[in-house]
């Protein structure tokens, strides 16, 4: 069974542009996390997915951060108009329905130059 | 905020049991303890969690304390690949109580 899958491992983005992270879920797991982690800190919550609905956003800054989770395909999180304070790592994770135990993916590095 | 205080960094020798401490003296009944890992550059790894009694599985022993408000994480037979930081987290079990919050956690280094 494969883990979580995320991509890209690395992105480097210039100031302005766009990102776009990609996050594939263990197969049978229906719901999905993201977190943002600055270097020598623990991760911060994000938002909170299931397929088609944000559950809980309420980490997510308001302005240029979107993320979802279509019927089809794996989830996205958005970064638009990318500024150097956005570079982190961010995961993501998956569990089952109703179950408690989240599995993380290897993340993404976000670089913005 | 987190809800737990850890160590900032501890040494262990490769072979000997890591204990690894966490207070958490303000936990409510229906709190869990969960521990997870995480090796440099990769993903958090889930390790264990319990209620009240002590639990084991193949990666570690979850010691929590009478009055709860402190546990002990321990790996056994340290080996080098379970140098990594270590997260002692609370929460409320149930889908309803997703969010994990990350303290700073302990840096574990096993020393050959």
């Amino acid at each position: 069974n494969a883990g979580v899958m995320q991509n890209p491992r690395h992105l480097v983005r210039r100031r302005g542009q766009e990102a776009r992270l990609r996050c594939s879920p263990m197969k049978g797991h229906s719901h999905v996390y993201w977190y943002r982690q600055l270097p020598e800190e623990g991760l911060k919550f994000m938002v909170y997915l299931q397929k088609e609905n944000i559950i809980d956003e309420s980490g997510m800054p308001k302005e240029r951060f979107s993320a979802e989770f279509p019927k089809e395909g794996p989830s996205i999180l958005r970064i638009q108009q990318v500024v150097r304070g956005d570079s982190a790592a961010y995961f993501c994770a998956s569990s089952p329905l109703g179950e408690d135990e989240q599995y993380f993916g290897p993340g993404t590095r976000l670089t913005v130059t | 905020d987190a809800k737990t205080t850890q160590p900032p960094s501890m040494d262990c020798a490769e072979g000997r049991a890591a204990n690894l401490p966490c207070n958490h003296s303000t936990i409510s009944g229906n709190e869990y303890v969960y521990w997870y890992r995480q090796i440099h550059s990769q993903g958090p790894q889930y390790i264990i969690h319990g209620l009240k009694n002590n639990e084991t599985n193949e990666m570690a022993s979850l010691i929590i304390t009478e009055d709860r408000k402190s546990s002990t994480l321990i790996l056994p037979h340290a080996t080098l690949r379970d140098t990594a930081v270590y997260y002692c987290i609370v929460r409320v079990a149930g889908s309803s109580n997703y969010q994990l919050i990350w303290g700073a956690g302990t840096k574990l280094i096993i020393k050959p």
